[in-house]
């Protein structure tokens, strides 16, 4: 069954520093992948999304995200952090009719 | 354009009450959700829609029902509300299926006395 997992409940990076939010996947076929991002008290934002072709994929605010078939994996990345980019992450896998969600990581950049 | 939005923001309410919550969305989206999100759990689906006059359910859907009478709009309802459904909703809207990238209302907050 398709699912996601990420396996980091917090992420803490120091401003300027690069910055990893990891995903794992199991999927069968070509997989579609998501990331979303929700800040306070606000909803989700989609941030990117893996369909096809080149393994590195570049959406908003300067992240992008690498997938890797051989590890099943779809990070999120992003070169410098900011104070700002603080928030909650979310990778998400299509399956049957619904979108299946990561639990959630909890990026804190601390100045 | 206002994108998918949401009412009320808040609400509390006593074990037994019932209550609707309403999404609406000005991008004539065929595609609407309903999830809830609960910490540690990510967001998880109660129904959702395909089109005007069509519902279906998600992964929770036990406690609520929806309607979705014109393409605008997504009613989540809860009959006899119980304190396992205090949770945060969010309503969502997509072009397409679920591959298509989903636009998010700012949320409700409900609590069950």
């Amino acid at each position: 069954a398709q699912s996601v997992a990420q396996p980091e409940d917090q992420v803490n990076v120091a401003e300027g520093n690069p910055l990893t939010v990891k995903c794992t996947y199991s999927v069968s076929g070509n997989p579609y992948l998501f990331w979303y991002v929700q800040y306070p008290n606000r909803g989700l934002q989609f941030l990117l999304k893996y369909i096809t072709g080149d393994n590195l994929v570049k959406g908003s605010y300067g992240f992008e995200a690498e997938f890797n078939k051989s590890q099943t994996s779809f990070h999120l990345k992003k070169p410098s952090a900011l104070v700002s980019d603080s928030a909650l992450y979310f990778c998400a896998v299509p399956r049957n009719y619904q979108l299946i969600w990561g639990a959630g990581t909890k990026l804190i950049i601390k100045p | 354009n206002a994108g998918v939005t949401q009412t009320p923001k808040f609400r509390v309410l006593k074990t037994g009450q019932s209550m609707t919550l309403l999404c609406a969305q000005d991008m004539n989206h065929e595609y609407m959700y309903w999830y809830r999100q609960d910490p540690g759990m990510g967001l998880r689906l109660i129904h959702y829609s395909v089109g005007e006059g069509t519902t279906a359910k998600g992964e929770v859907p036990d406690g609520y029902n929806v309607s979705r009478l014109k393409k605008q709009n997504f009613l989540l309802g809860l009959e006899s509300a119980a304190p396992s459904q205090t949770s945060v909703y969010f309503c969502a809207s997509s072009d397409l299926a679920f591959t298509d990238t989903q636009y998010f209302g700012p949320g409700t907050r409900l609590t069950v006395l």
